[in-house]
């Protein structure tokens, strides 16, 4: 079955610690996002990409970064520069590239991350 | 930027009664997307709605966009507890030649039996 499978659920991690958040899609999308999601809040934008080796800024993304290596692959690093990376991290994918093409997202279930 | 604000932020109601969800933006809606999450979990695609005035329905869930594109509604049908959970509007922003999707900050659903 197709999906977005994001690893690992459930992660802890000292203060100053960067941690990766891995994003696999075997849908065949060109599409990729990164949300965080606040308890009580909507979701954020961190990062998204278009296609392969390219990627551009959210509305958060300070003290993260992203890389797009692989079309079907799209990690996230929580960086130590990330004030309170404490959240519900999501990922999504979609068809469409650009301008042309729309279509819902597809979200994976997320990763949470606690900072102790 | 575009902003979108739901309304309300939460809400609770008796089984069987009905509700309606609103997502106002402050500029042109060209794709509206409706989900909804249980708490902890990912988000389910609900509806997408892209043109002025198109109304959609999917068992007792109906999602309207107005004529003018700036203002979408969530309408239930007889509340069952099933219902429950946050639901979150979405919409295409086109900035700098790149397409992406901004959410509004949620509205919270409890349905009691």
């Amino acid at each position: 079955d197709g999906g977005i499978t994001q690893s690992p659920k459930y992660l802890f991690r000292k203060e100053g610690q960067n941690v990766t958040l891995s994003c696999e899609q075997n849908l065949n999308h060109d599409a990729m996002y990164w949300y965080r999601q606040d308890p009580g809040q909507g979701l954020r934008l961190i990062y998204y990409s278009q296609i392969v080796n390219d990627f551009q800024k959210g509305d958060i993304a300070e003290g993260y970064s992203v890389s797009r290596e692989k079309k079907e692959s799209f990690p996230l690093t929580v960086t130590s520069a990330q004030k309170n990376p404490t959240a519900f991290y999501l990922c999504a994918s979609r068809r469409g590239r650009g301008l042309s093409g729309t279509g819902e997202l597809f979200f994976g279930e997320g990763s949470r991350l606690t900072v102790l | 930027s575009q902003e979108l604000e739901q309304s309300p932020q939460s809400l609770i109601v008796q089984e069987g009664k009905n509700l309606t969800i609103n997502c106002t933006s402050s500029k042109t809606l060209y794709g509206l997307y409706w989900y909804k999450q249980k708490y902890g979990e990912g988000l389910i695609f609900l509806m997408m709605l892209q043109k002025g005035g198109e109304e959609k329905s999917h068992e007792k869930i109906t999602a309207k966009l107005d004529e003018k594109k700036q203002q979408s509604s969530l309408h239930i049908t007889a509340s069952q507890p099933s219902h429950a959970g946050i639901y979150l509007c979405g919409a295409d922003v086109i900035s700098g030649g790149y397409q992406k999707v901004t959410f509004g900050t949620g509205t919270k659903l409890q349905v009691i039996p």
